[in-house]
């Protein structure tokens, strides 16, 4: 089936580092997405993942990507206020057409 | 590229009302997908199309919904008629390969 968990809410100090969670079921799924949603916005693609590589850098987002227990981490390094939103981890299941599973979200709070 | 547009920003009608929201993929996209984002159930696959042809409408929560894509820029999502139960916020996103570019979505209010 296809089904995907995140904690729902996370709460950091400013400058600290955050890391959301995630757990897929679909192994055969090509890409790994991270999507942030700031409020009143749509959902802004962050960064990505493909399924045979095991981390992604790109400035102070770090993926990981753990394929044997299914499980999908996102790091915010010198975490800022701007940072504050929904950020949803989604899958594509086999089967083509690009569709994307989203997981509920993890709304990240960052406190001075 | 303007992205993917959606109108209107925001609707409030009345019970019993006909709805309809539209979507402007961006051009060379060849996938469409509808969403339905509310607290209670999170983001929610309605239906896709893949160069203009429903592909999975399984997500549809009855048939007061329906949608179509008459041609590769334009789709439309209508309710009818339309209930309370179906406030949410409605997004389009359209992709060619891999991640999906999402519209500002369309705040829909049944009173």
């Amino acid at each position: 089936g296809e089904d995907v968990e995140q904690s729902l809410f996370l709460s950091v100090r400013e400058g600290d580092s955050s890391v959301i969670n995630c757990t897929y079921t679909d192994s055969s799924s090509t890409y790994l997405y991270w999507y942030k949603q700031e409020p009143g916005a749509g959902l802004q693609l962050l960064t990505y993942i493909f399924s045979n590589m095991d981390m992604k850098q790109d400035q102070r987002l770090t993926v990981l990507l753990n394929k044997k227990d299914k499980h999908l981490s996102l790091r915010i390094a010198d975490t800022q206020t701007g940072d504050s939103a929904i950020y949803f981890c989604a899958e594509t299941p086999s089967g083509g057409y690009n569709k994307l599973i989203f997981g509920a979200g993890t709304r990240l709070a960052v406190h001075p | 590229d303007a992205g993917v547009i959606q109108s209107p920003r925001h609707e409030v009608t009345e019970m019993g009302q006909e709805v309809t929201l539209r979507c402007k993929p961006i051009s060379g996209h060849n996938s469409l997908f509808w969403y339905r984002q509310t607290m209670m159930r999170g983001l929610e696959l309605l239906i896709y199309f893949n160069n203009n042809v429903p592909i999975d409408d399984s997500g549809m929560p009855e048939d007061r919904f329906s949608a179509k894509m008459p041609n590769a820029s334009f789709s439309t999502l209508k309710i009818q008629p339309s209930e309370p139960r179906d406030s949410a916020v409605y997004f389009c996103a359209s992709s060619f390969i891999g991640g999906y570019t999402f519209g500002s979505g369309t705040r829909l209010t049944v009173v």
